[in-house]
Order: structure tokens, then sequence, then C-alpha cells
């Protein structure tokens, strides 16, 4: 089992959408989460920590469910300047350990 | 300080030719992180710094890589007799030690196409 699982995806929305992605990780010792997000040719860059109790940042909410060990973000409201990948990232164990990536979702907003 | 700067942007070399890489990360940050970012694929971690220690290698990190940061600022990432699945892009990242919580930067990136 891959460390880090996301949606296949593409998801292909039109403007207006609301979207929602999902993730799975494996190592229960895992204590950070984030998604970052990445556009064509560019470095991925932090779109938002995801914390135990969920949290929202504008049109962008993220959940974690540790039982599950699920991770999830919905975006409201999608711009044509959300279209990018978002990359599901996870620590790989206690405090310091190094963030783990997903493959990515690729979003593509349509007029 | 404008962030992580990373050196060349891009990269084309011979097979079989010597590589290197350098990157500047942010001042403060004393963590420093090299991934590889294949196209359709998230990045890999390779390698990571705190100061000037290597404390981990991942085993995608063969014995033709070799990784420095000789004062605890810059690193530079070496390949050696490059190979065709060398071809990607070698993302530089840092961080503060126990801010786990708040992710990592990262630079541009270095493009590297070997023919």
């Amino acid at each position: 089992r891959k460390e880090v699982e996301q949606d296949p995806g593409p998801f292909n929305v039109p403007e207006g959408a609301t979207v929602a992605f999902n993730c799975t990780y494996s190592n229960s010792a895992s204590q950070s989460f984030f998604w970052y997000r990445q556009d064509c040719r560019k470095e991925p860059k932090l779109l938002m920590s995801v914390y135990s109790s969920g949290n929202e940042d504008g049109r962008f909410t993220a959940q974690l469910n540790r039982a599950s060990q699920y991770i999830s973000l919905l975006i409201r409201d999608s711009k044509l300047s959300d279209s990018a990948t978002y990359l599901c990232v996870v620590n790989r164990g206690g405090s310091q350990g190094n963030l783990i990536f997903g493959k990515g979702t690729k979003l593509s907003v349509k007029p | 300080d404008t962030g992580v700067s990373q050196d060349p942007r891009h990269k084309i070399t011979k097979r079989g030719q010597n590589v290197t890489f350098r990157c500047d990360p942010i001042s403060e940050h004393n963590r420093l992180y090299w991934y590889r970012q294949t196209l359709g694929q998230g990045p890999e971690f390779l390698t990571y710094f705190q100061n000037e220690a290597q404390l981990e290698k991942s085993r995608l990190l063969s014995d033709r890589f070799s990784a420095e940061r000789p004062k605890g600022s810059f690193s530079t990432l070496e390949i050696q007799r490059t190979e065709q699945g060398d071809s990607a892009m070698y993302l530089c990242a840092s961080s503060l030690t126990g801010t786990g919580n708040y992710g990592y930067t990262f630079g541009s990136g270095t493009r590297l196409t070997v023919v």
C-alpha cells in the first residue's frame, strides 16, 4: 500500500462548482497533514495545513479523520484560477518526519 | 531573503556526464530537503540535512547521487554518470526544525534532461 493515495482525477468542473478531493495515508504515526497546490511546471506551494478539528480558509475546507486515516479538501465556488494539481501531503511519522507527497489530483475548472 | 533559490533552472546533459545543482534555502531555516519529481508523480523524497548533517537518505538516492551542505547554508546535489532515467525536476525545500505543522517552502526546481 502506498504511503499516500489520492483520487486519480482529473476532475473537470464548471466555474462555480463544488469539488472534493480525498486522500488516505498508511502511517498511523503521522502527525502533520497538508494540501499543496502545484501549477503546471511550477514548484508545489502550501495551500493549507489540515487540523484534527477541520479548518477552513475562504472557499477551501480541509478535514481529517485520524481513525480512518483519511483527509479531504473541499473547494466551493470554483474559479478558473483554481485549475492546478492538488497534492495531499503527510509527514512520515512523529513531529519531525519528512513529508510524503501523494501523486496529486489534477483539477481543471472550465468557463 | 526572497525564498529558496535553485540554480540552474534547466540543465540538458548527455548521458554519462556529471551534473551539479545548487540550492540556497531561506536563511533562518536549518533544515534542507531534496526531492525529485517526474511527470505525473508527486515529489519523491531523496535526502535531508539539519544544519550541515545529512540525517536521512532515501533508497532512491543511488551511489551515483551525492549531496552536501558544507556550512549548513547552501546545498549541492551531484549526479555522476547521468542516465536517461535521471531526467526529472529536482526540487529543494527548507524549513525550521520543530515546525512540522508549517510545511516546507520549495524552490522553483532544476529541470534535468538527460539525452
